[in-house]
């Protein structure tokens, strides 16, 4: 079975540092894979998301980017973090066949809880 | 453009009871699939049931079934017989055809009272 891994599981960070979170996917090859952040009592915007290694499409600019080093393995960073950065961050995969389907649904880690101070 | 509008910010429902909560949605494609989302007090999103808008009949899973309403463009949850254990955030999305991302709502926050 599939499983989604995310660390760390909180992060509290200085405004100015740099940040990394991690992503890791098990059980699946070529997943698409998702950043969401979700401030306090919000719902969910999308960051990044990709289809492949290195492939990344952006959906907000800001101060954060993204990478897929390897298949399964998502990267969120900062250079430099924002107290505006501070929220939940989730990442999460589908398979997109193609069409419409109950494989479309994203499946979330359990997140990363950022304060940014 | 997608959009998804989930109007109820909090909601109330007694412990057993069914409770509705309501989604609308706006897509001019008409290839589109409907999830429903529940996020407890630790976080996580936890995948609760589909529904594909070529689907005849409206989805259900355990005690959750979706009354999707087509030509109203409505996608709502059913919880029959609440649990303590439904208290949760409940997010409705989207997804159409040809787009990568999946569209969520604001989110509706349940608490089951005893």
């Amino acid at each position: 079975s599939q499983t989604i891994h995310q660390w760390p599981a909180t992060l509290v960070q200085p405004v100015g540092s740099p940040l990394s979170l991690e992503c890791t996917v098990e059980g699946t090859s070529n997943p698409n894979l998702y950043w969401y952040r979700q401030a306090a009592g919000r719902g969910l915007q999308l960051l990044f998301y990709s289809v492949g290694i290195g492939q990344i499409s952006s959906e907000v600019p800001q101060n954060l980017s993204a990478s897929r080093p390897q298949d399964r393995q998502f990267i969120l960073s900062s250079k430099k973090l924002l107290l505006s950065d501070s929220g939940f961050y989730l990442c999460a995969w589908n398979i997109l066949a193609g069409g419409i389907s109950l494989s479309d649904t994203q499946y979330f880690g359990p997140g990363t809880r950022l304060t940014v101070l | 453009a997608q959009k998804i509008t989930q109007t109820q910010p909090g909601m109330f429902v007694q412990e057993k009871e069914a409770v509705t909560l309501d989604c609308t949605y706006d897509t001019s494609d008409p290839s589109y699939g409907l999830f429903w989302y529940k996020q407890p007090s630790s976080g996580e999103m936890i995948f609760l049931i589909y529904q594909g808008s070529y689907d005849q009949q409206n989805a259900t899973e355990g005690r959750y079934s979706l009354n999707f309403q087509k030509a109203r463009k409505s996608a709502n949850l059913v919880i029959s017989a609440s649990q303590l254990g439904d208290s949760a955030m409940y997010f409705c999305a989207m997804r159409v055809r040809g787009y990568q991302k999946v569209t969520f709502g604001i989110g509706t926050k349940l608490q089951v009272i005893p």
